[in-house]
């Protein structure tokens, strides 16, 4: 079957760093996405990782475990603007084509 | 601003109503999408429309009807709805439907109440 895992909330610090695991288990893999929802708005494109490794992007990274089925979602230098909810997505090659699965987000709550 | 507009932004509708969602993309993509978005729940795809053609349906109930009239729009037509249908409706687009790397534009969604 399919299954995406990520803690349902988790709060934060201003200025500090904060980690948001992500487990899956899917029939294929063919890449996985991290998205920033705000309250209201429409999900956007945070990361794409389809390697093992860490990929940086300013004060955002993502890293990914194929072998483990492990991704995390780790922000520094956290603002109150990146309180939101933040979603892990794999892009599952299932039997006749490949399909994003989502999970059911992370909401991230920052305190000043 | 994602270039990905959905109206209307929130739809009351009693269950023997009929009404329309509709999305427009601003991107040259050629894929398009309707997901559901119910609370403490994963983001659910319902239909994918490549080049205009329905190349995925999620085995989603037939009071959901979609539309694509060509590559920019989409709509989704609803009819006899239940309350359980209730949630926000995400429009998305790609450039494609099958690239690995493919992400996607969302629209900001209809929040959809049926009573």
């Amino acid at each position: 079957g399919q299954n995406i895992d990520q803690p349902t909330e988790m709060t934060a610090t201003e200025g500090a760093i904060v980690q948001i695991n992500c487990t899956y288990q899917t029939s294929g893999f063919n890449g996985l996405f991290w998205y920033q929802q705000h309250a209201g708005e429409a999900p956007t494109f945070l990361s794409y990782n389809v390697l093992d490794g860490l990929e940086e992007k300013g004060r955002f990274s993502s890293f990914l475990s194929r072998s483990k089925g492990y991704s995390y979602l780790l922000l520094k230098e956290l603002q109150m603007k990146d309180s939101a909810s933040y979603l892990c997505a794999v892009r599952d090659l299932g039997n006749r084509d490949d399909k994003i699965i989502f999970g059911k987000g992370t909401r991230l709550h920052i305190l000043p | 601003e994602t270039g990905v507009t959905q109206t209307p932004r929130h739809l009351v509708m009693g269950m023997t109503n009929k009404k329309s969602l509709k999305c427009e993309q601003h991107l040259g993509h050629n894929a398009m999408y309707w997901y559901k978005q119910s609370a403490k729940k994963p983001l659910e795809l319902m239909f994918v429309y490549s080049l205009e053609e329905r190349v995925e349906n999620n085995s989603v109930p037939s009071r959901f009807s979609p539309e694509c009239p060509n590559s920019s729009h989409l709509f989704l037509h609803l009819h006899t709805l239940q309350p359980e249908d209730s949630a926000l409706y995400l429009c998305a687009s790609s450039q494609d439907a099958g690239a690995p790397r493919e992400k996607l534009f969302f629209g900001s969604g209809t929040q959809l109440s049926v009573l």
